[in-house]
C-alpha cells in the first residue's frame, strides 16, 4: 500500500500520560500535515512540515503538543501530559509542493482516547 | 481569510434519487476548491478538485461539482445515489496566491441514501 499511513489506529490513555503518534507519508511527498478532529467537525490544522522544516506551528494546541520530522520522512506529533479535552482523531495527509493544488491525501488517522 | 460552510449538517435522499450537498466559501484571491468524503472511522478521501478551467469538475466515484464564483459556492452533486454514498463529506478551500497552503474545511454534511 503506498498510501499515508498512520500508527497506532487507536490509542488509550490516562489523563496525565505522554503520547506520541507516527504518520508514514507517501514516499515522493515532501509536504506532510498534522490535523486533529473532534466529533461533528471538519479537521482542524495543527502543523505542517516541507521536508524536516516545519514551516507552520503557531496552531498546535498548546505547548503540550509538539511535533518532529527529523528526516525528511515519517513525523511524529507528540502530546505530554494528556487532558481529556485532547480524545479527538488526529489525522496526518501528505502531498507534493510541486503539485500546485497541494491536493492532501490522508491517512486512516489515530483515534485517541484520554480517560 | 479563507473560509468555507456547508449550511446543511445532513442531507437526506433516497437510493435512485439525484444528491446535492452545498457548500459556500470567502477568500481573497482566487478560490483552490476541494470535496473530501468521509467513511466511518476511517481518513478522508479525495473525490475533486477545481483550480481553475471548466466550471464542472468531474471527480470520483460519478460525483461531480459546479463551481460557480458569482454565488461562491461549489456544491457536490451526484445524479443517482447509492446506499454506498452514505458518508460524512467535507469541503474545502484554500486561496491563491498568498495563501498559506493550508486550507480550511467546512464542518461536514452527513449525507444518508435510503434504500
Amino acid at each position: 500500500d503506498t498510501g499515508v499511513s498512520q500508527n497506532p489506529r487507536h490509542k488509550i490513555t490516562k489523563r496525565g500520560q505522554n503520547v506520541t503518534f507516527r504518520c508514514d507519508p507517501i514516499s515522493e511527498h515532501n509536504r506532510l500535515y498534522w490535523y486533529r478532529q473532534t466529533l461533528g467537525q471538519g479537521p482542524e490544522f495543527l502543523t505542517y512540515f516541507q521536508n524536516e522544516a516545519q514551516l507552520e506551528k503557531s496552531r498546535l494546541l498548546s505547548d503540550r503538543f509538539s511535533a518532529e520530522r527529523p528526516k525528511g520522512s515519517f513525523s511524529t506529533l507528540e502530546i505530554q501530559r494528556t487532558e481529556q479535552g485532547d480524545s479527538a482523531m488526529y489525522l496526518c495527509a501528505s502531498s507534493q509542493s510541486r503539485d500546485r493544488s497541494y491536493e492532501q491525501f490522508f491517512g486512516p488517522g489515530t483515534r485517541l482516547t484520554v480517560l | 481569510a479563507q473560509s468555507v460552510a456547508q449550511p446543511e449538517d445532513q442531507v437526506n435522499v433516497a437510493e435512485g434519487n439525484p444528491l446535492t450537498v452545498k457548500c459556500t466559501y470567502s477568500v481573497s484571491g482566487n478560490p483552490y476548491l476541494f470535496w473530501y468524503v468521509q467513511y466511518p472511522n476511517r481518513g478522508l478521501q479525495f473525490l475533486l478538485k477545481y483550480i481553475t478551467g471548466d466550471n464542472l469538475v468531474k471527480g470520483s466515484y460519478g460525483f461531480e461539482a459546479e463551481f460557480n464564483k458569482s454565488q461562491t459556492s461549489f456544491h457536490l452533486k451526484k445524479p443517482s445515489a447509492l446506499v454506498s454514498d452514505s458518508a460524512l463529506y467535507f469541503c474545502a478551500v484554500r486561496e491563491e496566491p498568498g495563501g498559506s497552503y493550508i486550507p480550511t474545511f467546512g464542518r461536514g454534511t452527513s449525507l444518508i441514501v435510503h434504500p
